[in-house]
């Protein structure tokens, strides 16, 4: 059990341009989960996937957001066209649910500064 | 629509009393209840979880936390404050996942 990771750790870059973000989960887990974090606030949810399915996306995530698991395994987080108040942490969880559980373990995040 | 709340920002504490940490939730149906911690530029790390079992609930570094349903409530606690108990504590419910706006914690000395 490796955990879950994420890359890259940091990304600068300048309004208009688009950056991708990875996530890899823990390798047994179906379940992986987007989030936003802003600094004093909490995580917000973005969308999340069981298998390679797309199965909940929140307001929050604008048409220039875009997320993909094709094989059910890695994700990526595409944002478009980035504004400066996309500028945040990106946080990656992934879980394996169960009857009765679904506890969510966290990657270290991307951090995104839009200039 | 479910929402947390964590009353208190910012909680300071003398090394060696009491934590206790708030939060109360809403949610139409019995929810799934977690409390995180985030050390700084750390990723978090989950410290505890209730999932109808028992209502009394015993995490990671001696924390645990108490499910009352008449007050919505889900409260951390730990008997006596480390130093490295220092970070972002944040209340989650699930499903869906919805966390709190956290509490920061301080130790003095």
């Amino acid at each position: 059990d490796t955990g879950v990771s994420q890359n890259p750790r940091h990304k600068i870059t300048k309004r208009g341009q688009n950056v991708t973000f990875r996530c890899d989960p823990i390798s047994e887990h179906n379940r992986l989960y987007w989030y936003r974090q802003t600094l004093g606030q909490g995580p917000e949810f973005l969308t999340y996937f069981q298998n390679e399915a797309q199965l909940e996306k929140s307001r929050l995530l604008s048409d220039r957001f875009s997320a993909e698991r094709p094989k059910g395994s890695f994700s990526t987080l595409e944002i478009q066209r980035t504004e400066q108040g996309d500028s945040a942490m990106y946080l990656c969880a992934s879980s394996s649910r169960t009857v009765s559980t679904d506890t969510q373990y966290f990657g270290p995040g991307t951090r995104l500064t839009v200039l | 629509a479910q929402s947390v709340t964590q009353l208190g920002s910012h909680v300071s504490v003398s090394e060696g009393a009491l934590v206790l940490l708030r939060c109360n939730y809403s949610s139409s149906v019995p929810p799934y209840l977690f409390w995180y911690v985030q050390y700084p530029n750390q990723g978090l790390q989950l410290l505890l979880k209730y999932t109808s079992a028992a209502t009394l609930v015993k995490g990671i570094n001696g924390f645990e936390a108490e499910f009352k349903k008449s007050e919505t409530s889900f409260h951390l606690t730990k008997p006596s404050a480390h130093m490295s108990d220092a970070a972002e504590y944040f209340c989650a419910v699930s499903p869906p996942p919805v966390f709190g706006p956290g509490t920061r914690l301080s130790v003095l000395p």
